[in-house]
This record gives C-alpha cells, structure tokens and sequence, in this order.
C-alpha cells in the first residue's frame, strides 16, 4: 500500500527553527509537495521537490532523498503566522497525489 | 495568477436536501479538477479528479450517486452532494491543474464548509 507518514504535531519558539520530517512508501515517484493550511482555510503550495537535494525559498527549504523515501521542511526564523498544518503529498506513478496526515506545528513566544 | 474560487463558502442545508458547490479557475483553463474532503483534524481525502467533458473518476468508498460532479467547461466544475445527511458536514475543497497528468501543482480554491442540520 502507499504510505506517507509525518509527525502529528511539533511545538516551537518564535524565531528558532523547526524540521519537519515526512517518510513515505508509494507505488512510483513523480515529485513530492509541501503544503502550508491555517486552520479552516484551504491548503497553499510552499514547495515542490523531484530531485534529491535542498530547495530554499526564502525562510522555507526543503530537502528531498529519493534512495530513502524521505524529505524534510525546514523553517527559520519562525513568526507566529507559521503556525499550521504542514502537510506532506507525494505524486506517485499514476500523477495522483498521496497526502500524509498533515502536522500541526504550534509556535510558542 | 492559478486562482481557484469556491462558492459558496459555507452553507447550511436541511437534511434530505442536495446542495451544489462551484469551483471555478478564474485565469487559467483547468484541464483537470479535483474534490476533497476534510473532516475536522484530519487529512485532505481525495473523493474524485474531474477532466472536463468526460466523467469523474471516483476513489474507493465515494458513492457517485450521491456526490454528482460535473466539469462542463475548462474553468467550471461542481459538486452536488444529493439527500445531505449531517455524516456528510465537512469541508469540501477543490483544487485545479493547467494539465493533465504531470508533475503540476494543484491551485486549491478556498473550500466550503457544509453543515447539514
């Protein structure tokens, strides 16, 4: 079966950095997407990976490997607005998006 | 640019009655549209992808009968959910790509929250 798995939820500090990790297991691979969704508003892209590496975009990066299933979204210089669901999708062979659980990230001051 | 509307953004309807939601691409042609629900806390789950002019494909466990999509235009697609029950509250939203198939990034419209009384 296809399988994406992140964390539920992660607590940090305004202005540290937070790593956000997603493993998954899918039938075929064609790229992997984070997405940012406040509370009772639909999902925004943040970032799109397909080859191994790390892509910045401003105060968001995202890394992926493909030999190990696995990506990660990091976050600097946290601000209260990032508090949110982040949630992990892979595109598998049939370009269907697989959508882990999301994880709720919560900021503290 | 991709901007996706939902309407409308919430509504409230009796049991038994079907509500219809339109998901519009409002500066792009949208080959291929999707519908997602989310109850509360929970992850996004995909009920159906859409290609404009041909029939919706359903996922597993999503009746047809009840859940009518219709992508009719290249910018307009809609969701009636027939004979609302209250199991059926959630947040429905939709989302949009420029191509078919592809490594494209999905434009979500804003959802729409049904509560079914």
């Amino acid at each position: 079966g296809q399988n994406i798995d992140q964390p539920t939820e992660m607590t940090a500090t305004e202005g540290a950095i937070v790593q956000i990790n997603c493993t998954y297991q899918t039938s075929g691979f064609n790229g992997l997407f984070w997405y940012q969704q406040h509370a009772g508003e639909a999902p925004t892209f943040l970032s799109y990976n397909v080859l191994d590496g790390l892509e910045e975009k401003g105060r968001f990066s995202s890394f992926l490997s493909r030999s190990k299933g696995y990506s990660y979204l990091l976050l600097k210089e946290l601000q209260m607005k990032d508090s949110a669901s982040y949630l992990c999708a892979v595109l598998d062979s049939n370009y269907q998006l697989i959508w882990g659980a999301g994880t709720k990230l919560i900021i503290k001051p | 640019g991709a901007v996706v509307s939902q309407h409308p953004s919430w509504v409230i309807c009796k049991s038994g009655t079907s509500v219809k939601i339109e998901c519009r691409s409002l500066d792009f042609q949208a080959t291929t549209m999707f519908w997602y629900r989310q109850f509360p806390k929970q992850s996004l789950m995909l009920m159906a992808t859409s290609n404009e002019g041909s029939k919706a494909t359903y996922e597993q466990g999503v009746e047809k009968d009840k859940f009518l999509i219709n992508h009719a235009s290249l910018t307009l697609s809609t969701l009636t959910v027939t004979s609302a029950h209250p199991e059926d509250s959630s947040f429905y939203i939709c989302s949009a790509t420029e191509d078919a198939g592809g490594p494209h990034e999905q434009y979500f419209g804003p959802g729409t929250r049904l509560t079914v009384t």
